[in-house]
C-alpha cells in the first residue's frame, strides 16, 4: 500500500528551539518524496524534496530507505516557520500521495 | 498573477445540486491535477490531465464526479447530484515535465452542501 504518515498534528516550539517534523512512508517502489507548506491564507507550495538534496530557508530532509522515513528538521526555528507541513510521496507521473500533516507552531 | 487560478473561491449549494468548478493551470504547463482536501487531511488525489488527455482517475472519482480539460488548457471538474459528503476543498495544481518537475497548486475551491 501507499501511505505517507506524519504523526504529529500539531508542534509546539519556542522561537530558536531546533525542529524536527517526521514523516514515514510505505511504497514498493524507489521513492520520491517531497514536502510541501503551507501558510496561513496562502496556497499549498513546495518547500523541498529529496533528490534535490538543497536546504530551503534552513530546512533540510533526508531519505532514509532503512526506516523508510523523510523527516524535515531545522536546527533553529523562527516565528516566520509556523505553517502546516505536508509530506508527500510520488507514486507515479508525480500522482502525490499525502500525509495528514503537522501544525508548526513557533512561539516568540 | 500568472499562477494556478481556480473559480469559484467559495461555493454553497444544497444537495442534490449540480456544482462545476474551473482550473486555469500556468500557461505553459501540460500537466493538470485535481485534489480533494477534507478537514484534517491531506489532499488526495483524483484525477490527472496531460495535455486534453485523461490518464488516471482516483476510486474516490465516483461516477458522479467528471473532469474535462477540452483544449488542453483550462479544466472544469463537475459533480452531480452533490451529497454532503462532498464537502470539501477541491484543489487544483499544474507542472510541466521534468527531472525538477513541480505541482503548483491553486488556492482551492471551497465546497459546502447542505
Amino acid at each position: 500500500a501507499q501511505r505517507v504518515t506524519q504523526p504529529e498534528k500539531l508542534l509546539s516550539v519556542f522561537k530558536g528551539a531546533p525542529v524536527e517534523l517526521k514523516c514515514n512512508y510505505s511504497y514498493s517502489g524507489s521513492p520520491e518524496l517531497f514536502w510541501y507548506v503551507q501558510y496561513s491564507r496562502q496556497r499549498l507550495q513546495l518547500l523541498l524534496r529529496h533528490i534535490s538534496r538543497e536546504s530551503i530557508k534552513g530546512f533540510t530532509a533526508d531519505l532514509n530507505k532503512g526506516e523508510t522515513s523523510f523527516h524535515l528538521k531545522k536546527p533553529f526555528a523562527q516565528e516566520e516557520d509556523s505553517a502546516m507541513y505536508y509530506c508527500a510521496l510520488n507514486t507515479g507521473f508525480q500522482k502525490l500521495v499525502f500525509g495528514t500533516g503537522t501544525r508548526l507552531l513557533v512561539s516568540p | 498573477d500568472t499562477g494556478v487560478s481556480q473559480n469559484p473561491r467559495h461555493k454553497i449549494t444544497k444537495r442534490g445540486q449540480n456544482v462545476t468548478f474551473r482550473c486555469d493551470p500556468i500557461s505553459e504547463h501540460n500537466r493538470l491535477y485535481w485534489y480533494r482536501q477534507t478537514l484534517g487531511q491531506g489532499p488526495e488525489f483524483l484525477t490527472y490531465f496531460q495535455n486534453e488527455a485523461q490518464l488516471e482517475k482516483s476510486r474516490l472519482l465516483s461516477d458522479r464526479f467528471s473532469a474535462e480539460r477540452p483544449k488542453g488548457s483550462f479544466s472544469t471538474l463537475e459533480i452531480q447530484r452533490t451529497e454532503q459528503g462532498d464537502s470539501a476543498m477541491y484543489l487544483c495544481a499544474s507542472s510541466s515535465p521534468g527531472r525538477s518537475e513541480t505541482q503548483y497548486f491553486g488556492p482551492g475551491t471551497r465546497l459546502l452542501v447542505l
